[in-house]
């Protein structure tokens, strides 16, 4: 798997757009992006994943660069249950999978 | 949507003693399980990958004896902690990879294991 790197934390207030960003300048073509979020003393959450075109689901938006070396995870309206710690991850999906390796990822904290 | 139930959500145990958890796709095939282990304000850390039928996969530095997987089924793999010991305390999560690659990776809710 591609090295992510992601800020180590971010703040958001609630009801605003939460953009978390990710490097992964070493991406392949055959890996995708990955995102899952972690609330406390849980497992992950899948999120959303993407090749390269932005993908939209009912969770966020994955806006991915057109080199594909970076990405943004979009939370439309932040709200006090997102707080969590957020992976972004480079993984060769499709008919190739293989296991996923957790970087430190993002403490996202959201505040009224 | 994919589920993966994971069974028990905490444990405690008393040292030496072994600690089986179960990991257990409940809507889907899973072909291969991983599993992972948490420390306090750390990342997941992949300890072993296991496909139905077959012998599991350590990461570098697990102990294969320690930590016996079996995935003996499609639906259900597991982990059990043998001789445990206080620094083998830890959060443990499973996953598991849907075999029609429809839903991808899906996590289990992990295991809280303390041992005293």
């Amino acid at each position: 798997d591609a090295k992510t790197t992601q800020p180590p934390s971010m703040d958001c207030a609630e009801g605003r757009a939460a953009n978390l960003p990710c490097n992964h300048s070493t991406i392949s073509g055959n890996e995708y992006v990955y995102w899952y979020r972690q609330i406390h003393s849980q497992g992950p959450q899948y999120i959303i994943h993407g090749l390269k075109n932005n993908e939209t689901n009912e969770m966020a938006s994955l806006i991915i660069t057109e080199d594909r070396k970076s990405s943004t995870l979009i939370l439309p309206h932040a709200t006090l249950r997102d707080t969590a710690v957020y992976y972004c991850i480079a993984n060769a999906g499709g008919t190739s999978y293989g296991k996923l390796t957790f970087g430190q990822g993002t403490i996202l904290t959201v505040h009224p | 949507g994919a589920v993966v139930s994971q069974h028990p959500s905490w444990v405690i145990c008393k040292s030496g003693t072994s600690v089986k958890i179960e990991c257990r796709s409940l809507d889907f095939q899973a072909t291969t399980m991983f599993w992972y282990r948490q420390f306090p304000k750390q990342s997941l850390m992949l300890m072993a990958t296991s496909n139905e039928g077959s012998k599991a996969t350590y990461e570098q530095g697990v102990e294969k004896d320690k930590f016996l997987i079996n995935h003996a089924s499609l639906t259900l793999s597991t982990l059990t902690v043998t001789s445990a010991h206080p620094e083998d305390s830890s959060f443990y999560i499973c996953s598991a990879l849907e075999g029609a690659l429809v839903y991808g990776y899906t996590f289990g809710s992990g295991t809280r294991l303390t041992v005293v």
